[in-house]
């Protein structure tokens, strides 16, 4: 039963370097969604997927580029990783597309810092 | 542009006393809305969720929130703190016909003893 799986849990990047977070959902859901949080700020929204095929850009998209791979796999790219890119990223995913009276699932994060 | 604002960063309560976390949102259309709990180093856990109907709903682990339309308010409350509610509680909004989620600051609830 394992929901939303991202990897690594944790990863120490030099400014400059690039990196792939990745993300997989096994519940068979349309939607993925890609967040960074920062201290008060809670979840800020940076692409999403509302289906196989398509993306979106969310509040935060500057920095960063994703690729839906398939139905399960969503993946976010830094291309050249800023310190302020430093945050917790998660990832979730939604069993419908667009209006949604349904929750979002979670992962557990993956905890990035930029030196 | 919708927005959801949590009252007070942090809240503190001693065990057995009430947690009440406030919410309020801005909307334009009617929403569904969230609240969420973290616990440190985990993901989102859902605590309740208001669509339509009954605008008392009740969650997980003795929380409940009331949806009040006319003070666009959705507080989380729970009659009896315990120990294990300490976390980071997030509200969360779903405007209209999107599936996108707006969250709230986040209010950290410590419990003492």
């Amino acid at each position: 039963n394992a929901g939303v799986t991202q990897t690594p849990k944790f990863q120490v990047l030099k400014t400059g370097q690039s990196m792939t977070l990745q993300c997989a959902q096994d519940m068979n859901h349309n939607s993925m969604y890609w967040y960074r949080q920062d201290p008060g700020m809670g979840l800020r929204l940076i692409y999403y997927s509302a289906s196989e095929g398509t993306t979106d850009k969310g509040e935060v998209p500057n920095g960063y580029n994703v690729s839906r791979l398939n139905k399960r796999e969503f993946s976010l790219r830094l291309e050249s990783a800023a310190p302020s890119q430093t945050s917790v990223y998660f990832c979730a995913s939604n069993p419908q597309t667009g209006l949604s009276n349904q929750p979002q699932h979670f992962g557990d994060g993956t905890r990035l810092s930029i030196l | 542009a919708q927005s959801v604002t949590q009252l007070g960063s942090h809240v503190s309560v001693s065990e057995g006393a009430l947690v009440l976390l406030r919410c309020n949102y801005s909307s334009s259309v009617p929403p569904y809305l969230f609240w969420y709990v973290q616990y440190p180093n985990q993901g989102l856990q859902l605590l309740l969720k208001y669509t339509t109907g009954a605008t008392l709903v009740k969650g997980i682990n003795g929380f409940e929130a009331e949806f009040k339309k006319s003070e666009t308010s959705f507080h989380l409350t729970k009659p009896s703190a315990h120990m294990s509610d300490a976390a980071e509680y997030f509200c969360a909004v779903t405007p209209g016909n999107t599936g996108k989620l707006i969250f709230g600051q986040g209010t950290t609830l410590q419990v003492k003893p």
